[in-house]
Formats: C-alpha cells, structure tokens, sequence
C-alpha cells in the first residue's frame, strides 16, 4: 500500500530554470508535509516543510505547494543550480511516522 | 554535539545472525527513528521511540527491536538475519516540538 507516490523517477533541467517534482498521497490523516534532499553515500537532508492547513511555504529558492482537494503537493526550485542535482523524496508525516515516497532523481544540467 | 551519527557505516552478516546498529543524536533530540531504505525505494520506517518509549511500529516483524536511552543514543537490533535484511539503515532524530527530523548517513548491511 504505497501511500505517498512520486510517479516521475528522473527529471533533467537546465541550469537556471525552473524544477518541479510532484508528489500524491492518499491518506488525509497526515498532519504534515516534508521534502528532503539525498546525495549518495550521505543521509536525506531536510529541505522545508508545509502544515496540512497551509497551502503554501516559501523558502529561498524552495517553494512547496499543498493542494488538499488533490491530495498533491509539490516541490518548486528557481533558479536550478547544478549542486541541486540529487535525489528528493517527499514525505508525510503524522505524529509518529514519516511515510516516504520512492524518490524522483533530479539531474541539472549546464 | 550536532547532528546525528551512526555506526558502523558498513558491515557484513551471515543468514541467521543477529546485528546491533547504533545511533547518536542530537542533544535534546528525545524522539529517534529508523528506516530501513532497500536499493532504489524510499526509507521505510520499522519504528520510533519518545523519551525512551516505543510510540510507533511500522509493518516489520519482532525480529525487529529497539531502544532508546536517556544520552540521546538508540540502537537497532535485527535477530535471524534473512538476506532480504540486506538494505541502509537509516536513524533520525528530532526535538519533541520539531517537525524536520535529522538523519545520519546511514549503515549499509549486507546479509549474505
């Protein structure tokens, strides 16, 4: 029982546009929105978050949409930088768990 | 002491064996989990403690144990390695009121 879904595995952008990764849940229990970011060979790290009451949050170059009615949220990076290249997995979280996606492998390009 | 550390970082178990993984966290970081990510999935969550109490399982068998104690280090212990055990094991930490949670870098376990 997937859970959270990311249905695109790899995604290539060039350097200074725009990336965006989408990520679909189906339990409207979760209380809680992460993105994390994973080079290879380090653990995810925390990107930014989003409240189940909110819609959006912005941080530098990192915005998270929340849409509730979709059950679908997603992850905006402007401008992309080639250190932005990893792999993201979104993840939602309740009081005692994170339920994670299957990852999408972001590639930028010069 | 900042941020999370685990250990070992790789390590090498026969079919049957018993293993112990460590983690380290963040002073004040009361709440520790620990994920098992197979090859190209996502981490998994098997279980997370709060002030030393388990408070939440994933679908992993008892084999799969805990603890945590009081200095802010927990460990994992596998019993009756099976080859599917195979995997990195991910631990991550968080203050009681946070949302973000930390994570280490992982222990890469071969079963073989």
């Amino acid at each position: 029982d997937q859970q959270v879904k990311q249905n695109s595995p790899s995604l290539s952008v060039q350097e200074g546009r725009i990336s965006i990764l989408n990520c679909d849940y189906t339990n409207s229990m979760f209380d809680y929105f992460l993105w994390y970011k994973k080079y290879p060979a380090e653990g995810p790290t925390f990107l930014i978050s989003i409240s189940s009451i909110k819609d959006k949050n912005e941080d530098g170059r990192f915005t998270v949409f929340l849409n509730k009615s979709a059950k679908h949220l997603s992850l905006h990076i402007v401008p992309s930088q080639p250190g932005d290249s990893a792999v993201y997995f979104c993840a939602a979280g309740t009081a005692s768990k994170l339920t994670f996606g299957t990852g999408t492998r972001l590639q930028v390009t010069l | 002491e900042t941020g999370v550390t685990q250990s070992p970082t790789h390590l090498i178990k026969t079919r049957g064996q018993q293993v112990t993984l460590r983690c380290s966290s963040q002073s004040g970081h009361n709440t520790v989990s620990w994920y098992q990510q197979a090859l190209g999935q996502g981490p998994q969550f098997i279980f997370q403690y709060y002030r030393e109490e388990e408070n939440g399982r994933g679908n992993f068998p008892p084999r799969f144990s805990g603890l945590q104690f009081p200095n802010y280090s927990s460990e994992l212990n596998v019993n009756a390695l099976e080859l599917d055990d195979s995997a990195l094991y991910l631990c991550a930490s968080r203050a009681g009121t946070g949302i973000g949670y930390t994570f280490g870098s992982g222990t890469r376990l071969t079963v073989v």
